[in-house]
């Protein structure tokens, strides 16, 4: 059972727009800690996406954007390519007993 | 460009020990926070361990504390982590990370990954 609470699949046809939800807690999204996610494609390493809630590293197309607001953040897809079919993981800190970075348990979108 | 190369996986009985390294190329070293995450197989990412640019401050999951042990010998650029007491529970693809901080904030996040290495604990 993840800290941060993530659909297992989302789907969505070539061209359309899409969002994967990560829902937590007032110990981690809720208290002001930043958000960050993770495209991990099939059989290779996760890349970082987004960072501090709604920023994107070199490189990675503003198809992708995140958003967070009270104890949830989203990841929105638009323009979906059939590249774009992977795992996504969202991220944050927890400072519960357990503590430190979680992950969301990841959410396989597929490309129609 | 920043690397990452993951090593020193492989197959171990339940209670023994391995030592898995990263080494690092394409960024100072010494000025960023690095971390272990792994993946148990077809499950989602669990963040292990994490040590700040100096070495002198680190940070374990309940899960491995007491049993793995994260260090850097920053004039060799790498990387690494000490596990005794496996279980199998530990069978896993062990990613090293870099952070965007010589710390580990609360908002730390991992920047760049290495291709992983798998540990097996199995008899």
């Amino acid at each position: 059972q993840s800290v941060l609470t993530q659909p297992p699949s989302v789907s969505g046809a070539p061209g359309q727009r899409v969002t994967i939800s990560c829902t937590g807690s007032s110990s981690n999204i809720g208290a002001g800690y930043d958000v960050h996610w993770y495209q991990q494609l099939p059989g290779t390493a996760p890349k970082l996406l987004i960072y501090g809630n709604s920023n994107r590293p070199s490189g990675v197309p503003d198809r992708f954007s995140g958003s967070k607001s009270g104890t949830s953040a989203s990841l929105a897809i638009t323009g979906l390519q059939a590249e774009d079919e992977a795992d996504y993981y969202c991220q944050s800190y927890d400072s519960s007993l357990s503590g430190f970075w979680v992950f969301g348990g990841g959410t396989k979108l597929t490309v129609l | 460009e920043v690397q990452l190369v993951e090593s020193g996986g492989g197959l171990v009985q339940p209670g023994g020990s391995l030592r898995l390294s990263c080494a690092a190329s394409g960024f100072t070293f010494s000025s960023y926070a690095m971390s272990w995450v792994r993946q148990a197989p077809g499950k989602g990412l669990e963040w292990v361990s994490a040590i700040s640019g100096s070495g002198g401050s680190t940070y374990y999951a309940d899960s491995v504390k007491g049993r793995f042990t994260i260090s850097r010998d920053n004039s060799k650029n790498t990387l690494y982590l000490q596990m005794n007491s496996l279980r199998a529970e530990d069978t896993a693809v062990y990613y090293c990370a870099k952070g965007p901080l010589i710390v580990a904030t609360p908002n730390h996040y991992f920047d760049y990954w290495g291709q992983g290495t798998l540990v097996t604990v199995s008899s």
